[in-house]
């Protein structure tokens, strides 16, 4: 089945522990892309990544580290999280830009 | 940037009942989709529809793109329809390929 997993569905972690969330796609897409979503404030992109090895921030990018060692996989970093950062979070491929996403089943993430 | 407003922000049905949500968008557009995200959270792909009209079952889709706006009919309508209902747009090269949300329309279906 084509899908996009993340993993953990839940997170409930301390200031200053690192984490990293993991997102795992099986439809060979060039495009990854990790979002938050915040009451009042919609989703908005945090990191994008058009092809291996090749990552850009988007628009909340401050406090988040990604990778994308290879094509399918494209995980969030927080190195040191903050109560800030405490929000629902899903990654999303598409085959390009300008394609049908496909949105993995979300993270919520509090911390402490 | 493209600016995405979605109408109605909140709507409360009768099961049964039928509705119609817009989306309008302030540039042309080469992506837009349509999502409902459950009440657990999760956001479900509904349509990809960058222009025309699209079934789905009891959902309907329909994308203006030349008058920059998009329809979403929910017909014959049920408990599980509850959610929030989300379109978005592709921002182009230029904006990393982001889709740029709405603020979503919340919707109540009571039995």
């Amino acid at each position: 089945e084509a899908q996009v997993t993340q993993n953990p569905r839940y997170l409930i972690t301390v200031t200053g522990k690192k984490l990293t969330v993991t997102c795992s796609q099986n439809m060979n897409h060039e495009y990854m892309s990790w979002y938050r979503q915040d009451p009042g404030l919609g989703l908005r992109q945090i990191y994008y990544s058009m092809n291996v090895e090749v990552t850009d921030k988007g628009d909340v990018p401050e406090g988040y580290k990604v990778s994308r060692k290879e094509k399918r996989n494209f995980p969030l970093i927080l190195e040191s999280p903050s109560p800030n950062q405490t929000s629902l979070y899903f990654c999303a491929s598409s085959l390009w830009l300008n394609t049908e996403a496909f949105f993995g089943q979300g993270t919520r993430l509090t911390v402490v | 940037g493209i600016q995405v407003e979605q109408s109605p922000p909140d709507l409360i049905l009768q099961e049964g009942a039928n509705s119609t949500l817009r989306c309008n968008f302030s540039d042309s557009v080469n992506n837009l989709q349509w999502f409902h995200q459950n009440p657990w959270g999760q956001l479900i792909n509904l349509f990809y529809i960058p222009s025309g009209t699209k079934q789905n079952g009891r959902l309907s889709a329909t994308t203006v793109a030349t008058e920059r706006y998009s329809l979403l009919y929910i017909s014959s309508s049920q408990t599980t329809d509850s959610g929030v209902y989300f379109c978005a747009v592709g921002g182009g090269y230029n904006q990393g390929g982001k889709l740029i949300f709405g603020q979503g329309t919340e919707l109540s279906v009571k039995p």
